[in-house]
């Protein structure tokens, strides 16, 4: 039990474009899900607090004009990358809520 | 505020060898305390967490931790190490008791290799 899914699992995209990542709980509802951005041999960073039928809450320093995060249903959450650019390539994880936060194996955006 | 210091971003042992990872929190409320493993291009599991209570935690895969408030350590710890636990592992904090949004602050990572 406790499965999240991510999809794609991997994408390369053109800059300028935007892209969008589904982070969704398989087996179970969550109300609040969490992007995490991680760069190469690094940790993983916070990017926002997805809450479902509210707006996302960005940590500071993320921009929440470029990173769009929609979560409209208790098993679906939404990253839009709009206007990507070469420096937003980087391995994007969500989690999602249930008495723990349970991951996804990520998507590794590249964009060139 | 919260953070979490992980000594040691490398780490090799022999395979049936002691595992030991460092961890140091520190937070100004009593932490939540986690051990995650990440394999390559995999998302993060959850090897063992401490809450409240018993202070040494024991996870999957043969690990433990113990929680030592006095030294604000949660270091992870494995008798005997098999190939298979080569990963990269992330110590995380949380101040927990927000059920429903608690936000994980990560160390920055160990990454265990293990000597055939």
């Amino acid at each position: 039990g406790a499965v999240v899914s991510q999809h794609p699992s991997w994408v390369i995209c053109k800059s300028g474009t935007s892209v969008k990542i589904e982070c969704r709980s398989l087996d179970f509802q969550a109300t609040t899900m969490f992007w995490y951005r991680q760069f190469p041999k690094q940790s993983l960073m916070l990017m926002a607090t997805s809450n479902e039928g509210s707006k996302a809450t960005y940590e500071q320093g993320v921009e929440k004009d470029k990173f769009l995060i929609n979560h409209a249903s208790l098993t679906l959450s939404t990253l839009t990358v709009t206007s990507a650019h070469p420096e937003d390539s980087s391995f994007y994880i969500c989690s999602a809520m249930s008495r723990e936060q349970y991951f996804g194996p990520g998507t590794r955006l590249t964009v060139t | 505020a919260q953070s979490v210091t992980q000594l040691g971003s490398h780490v090799s042992v022999s395979e049936g060898a002691l595992v030991l990872l460092r961890c140091n929190y520190s937070s100004s409320v009593p932490p939540y305390l986690f051990w995650y493993v990440q394999y390559p291009n995999q998302g993060l599991q959850l090897l063992l967490k401490y809450t409240t209570g018993a202070t040494l935690v024991k996870g999957i895969n043969g690990f433990e931790a113990e929680f030592k408030k006095s030294e604000t350590s949660f270091h992870l710890t494995k008798p005997s190490a098999h190939m298979s636990d080569a990963a990269e592992y992330f110590c995380a904090v949380t101040q927990g008791a927000n059920f429903g949004n608690e936000k994980l602050t990560f160390g920055t990572g160990t990454r265990l290799t293990i000597i055939p």
